[in-house]
């Protein structure tokens, strides 16, 4: 079973900033495979990145992804405060799958 | 419009059992691996279940397998969790969606919520 663990558990940024989100794997990923997710409260998850680097459908190129094997990076540039929600890594390859725990990110 | 609605969701008793639905449309249903995920309150997400898009390869997490079923009727476009032996740790709001699919896109519902409690 993969565990995936996201640092840090929070982040909070002034508007304009960048974020930088980590994502651990306890054991190798194949890209293909790693998705980010954004959450705010009271929604369901928007696909952000998947296969750990192409953006989704809409999703604009202040989100990009990157990283292969056990680490993976999400970076959000121009922080602006629609941008402050939970983030979540997802692994998709193997069963079981699995989420990150999260990283907040607040825009201050 | 892409539409997937939960239902099935509400209070039961410990040790209960409950059948989730998940109503898709919009989308070629039976082309699809469908997904349950679930989030317990204040907490993250947890992948539940999947299911091929012929409902004949499954998997589940640790914590609900033996005590859950996936299954889908595609003449219904329709996705199921037949949950059993239920525990106040699984507590939560139920989403369905679907695998990502080409484009990159992936699809969710709203989410039921299942509240486990005497």
């Amino acid at each position: 079973e993969i565990v995936l663990t996201q640092s840090p558990g929070t982040l909070s940024l002034s508007p304009g900033e960048r974020a930088t989100l980590s994502c651990r794997a306890s054991q190798s990923v194949s890209s293909t495979y790693l998705a980010w997710y954004k959450q705010k409260p009271g929604q369901a998850p928007r696909l952000l990145i998947y296969a750990a680097s192409s953006r989704a459908t809409g999703i604009p190129d202040k989100f990009s992804g990157s990283g292969s094997g056990t680490d993976f990076t999400l970076s959000i540039n121009r922080l602006e405060p629609e941008d402050s929600a939970v983030y979540y890594c997802r692994q998709s390859g193997s069963a079981p799958e699995a989420f990150g725990q999260g990283t907040k990110v607040e825009i201050k | 419009e892409v539409q997937l609605v939960e239902s099935g969701g509400g209070l039961v008793q410990p040790g209960g059992s409950l059948r989730l639905s998940c109503a898709a449309s919009g989308f070629p249903f039976d082309t699809y691996w469908m997904h349950w995920v679930r989030q317990g309150p204040g907490k993250g997400l947890v992948w539940v279940s999947r299911i091929n898009s012929y409902g004949s390869i499954t998997a589940y997490a640790d914590s609900v397998r033996g005590r859950v079923t996936i299954s889908r009727d595609n003449a219904k476009n329709t996705l199921y969790l037949q949950m059993s032996s239920l525990r106040p740790e699984d507590t939560a709001v139920y989403y369905c969606a679907t695998a990502i699919g080409p484009g990159g896109r992936d699809f969710w519902g709203q989410g039921t919520l299942v509240t486990v409690s005497s």
